[in-house]
């Protein structure tokens, strides 16, 4: 069955600082989500990216959509204590979501 | 306005007892869905509803999982002869309508313990 992988799993850093997750499909994807859990949350949706090489931005945030359509990535610039917490990518696998196990990013002020 | 709500926030059973948790997705959204989240995963799929009828139950683990939404709104996920490995946050979902382009909306979720 399809397989959503996520690296990296932990992902420590500094205040003011980038950096970049990966989410790779062992399957093409039609469109990819990207949510997002707060410590003690519930996942949240921030993003859907539908075509080949798709790029979108969200203030400090952007995800892009590779261009075989089987992986994605986040990229977070100037990271602060407001981005803590898990982002999950997820394929859809007919209605339903097929969710990697999550970036978990904290941050050091 | 409102959005999916979960209940309880919090459940402790011990093992082998029956257990109901109650999801109310956002009104007029006929797709609905649970999830299962253990530590450090991502929400693992456990069954579709489009209106009231369970379209993909394919994630269910095993028979003593079970389902229902009589009105095509509510649904109820029912455990029966818990055992401790059932012990997760059980997340439920709904969007507009069940397609693979829709985002979905989750609820709080229910932390169930089994002891």
């Amino acid at each position: 069955g399809q397989q959503v992988m996520q690296i990296p799993q932990y992902q420590h850093v500094q205040e003011g600082e980038d950096f970049t997750t990966y989410c790779n499909s062992s399957t093409t994807l039609s469109n990819i989500q990207w949510y997002k859990q707060r410590p003690g949350g519930h996942p949240v949706f921030l993003i859907q990216l539908v075509k080949s090489g798709e790029v979108k931005k969200q203030k400090r945030l952007t995800f892009q959509f590779g261009e075989a359509k089987k992986n994605s990535s986040l990229h977070i610039t100037a990271t602060q204590t407001t981005d803590v917490g898990t982002y999950f990518c997820a394929g859809p696998n007919d209605y339903k979501l097929s969710f990697g196990a999550g970036t978990t990013v904290t941050v050091r002020a | 306005g409102a959005g999916v709500s979960q209940t309880p926030s919090n459940k402790v059973t011990e093992k082998g007892k029956y257990v109901e948790l109650r999801c109310d997705p956002i009104s007029g959204h006929t797709a609905l869905y649970w999830y299962r989240q253990s530590l450090g995963q991502g929400p693992e799929f456990l069954i579709y509803f489009q209106g009231t009828g369970a379209a993909d139950d394919s994630g269910l683990p095993n028979d003593r999982f079970f389902a229902v939404r009589p009105e095509g709104s509510v649904s109820t996920l029912k455990i029966q002869r818990t055992e401790r490995g059932d012990s997760a946050v059980y997340l439920c979902a709904s969007s507009p309508a069940g397609s693979s382009y829709n985002e979905q909306f989750f609820g709080p979720g229910t932390r169930l313990t089994v002891l």
